[in-house]
């Protein structure tokens, strides 16, 4: 199985500030790589796909970037509505399609 | 407009079963893969099975595997997932989820695996 590694775990920052979160993978999966947002007691979103692909309706201050092993998800003005928790996810080799373990980003 | 819901959870003793649903509407459901994805509770997310359009592939994480079956009606328009001996760790909100790339996400439905 591919092992996906999210860092930091969690990250306090404040509204206006950019924010990168980075996702590594246990072996090279290409740009088989998405990224969630999950609000406390919702459904997760999908923000990212194919490691660099805006899903449709998302802002554009969201994005992906990466390729192989090592991925990244920025943020760049946070916004009130950005706090969240952050999940990555590769769908290169299933099963399973594993998810990273979380990065909760809370306000500073 | 896409709406995934799932039904059929509830509370259940460690060692029985459960049946998830999942209805969907909004769009062409027998072109897309189906998805089920788990959240115990204060815990992250954990991919649990998916399936074909057809049916004729599917697919479990390890810790289910034997004791969960993925399954699908493409005239009903619906996913389902049989859950048998039931596991303490088990306990979880269940998601239904369209693709592989997830881009649609039911509102979830809790099963609770307790004597």
């Amino acid at each position: 199985d591919i092992q996906m590694t999210q860092s930091p775990s969690s990250l306090s920052a404040s509204v206006g500030d950019r924010v990168t979160i980075t996702c590594r993978a246990s072996q090279s999966m290409s740009t088989y790589l998405n990224w969630y947002q999950q609000k406390p007691g919702k459904a997760p979103k999908l923000l990212i796909y194919a490691a660099s692909s805006l899903q449709s309706g998302v802002p554009s201050r969201f994005s992906g970037s990466g390729s192989g092993t090592d991925f990244t998800l920025s943020i760049s003005s946070l916004q009130p509505e950005d706090f969240a928790t952050y999940y990555c996810q590769q769908t290169y080799s299933t099963p399973p399609d594993t998810f990273g373990q979380g990065t909760k980003l809370e306000i500073k | 407009e896409v709406q995934l819901v799932e039904s059929g959870g509830g509370l259940v003793q460690p060692g029985g079963s459960l049946r998830l649903s999942c209805a969907a509407s909004g769009f062409t459901f027998s072109s897309y893969w189906m998805t089920w994805v788990r959240q115990a509770p204060g815990k992250g997310l954990e991919w649990v099975a998916n399936m074909i359009q057809d049916g004729s592939a599917k697919y479990y994480v390890e810790s289910v595997k034997g004791r969960f079956t993925i399954s699908r009606d493409n005239a009903k328009n619906s996913l389902y997932l049989q859950m048998s001996r039931l596991r303490v760790e088990d306990t979880a909100v269940y998601y239904c989820a369209r693709g592989r790339q997830l881009d649609y996400w039911g509102q979830g439905t809790l099963v609770t695996v307790s004597s």
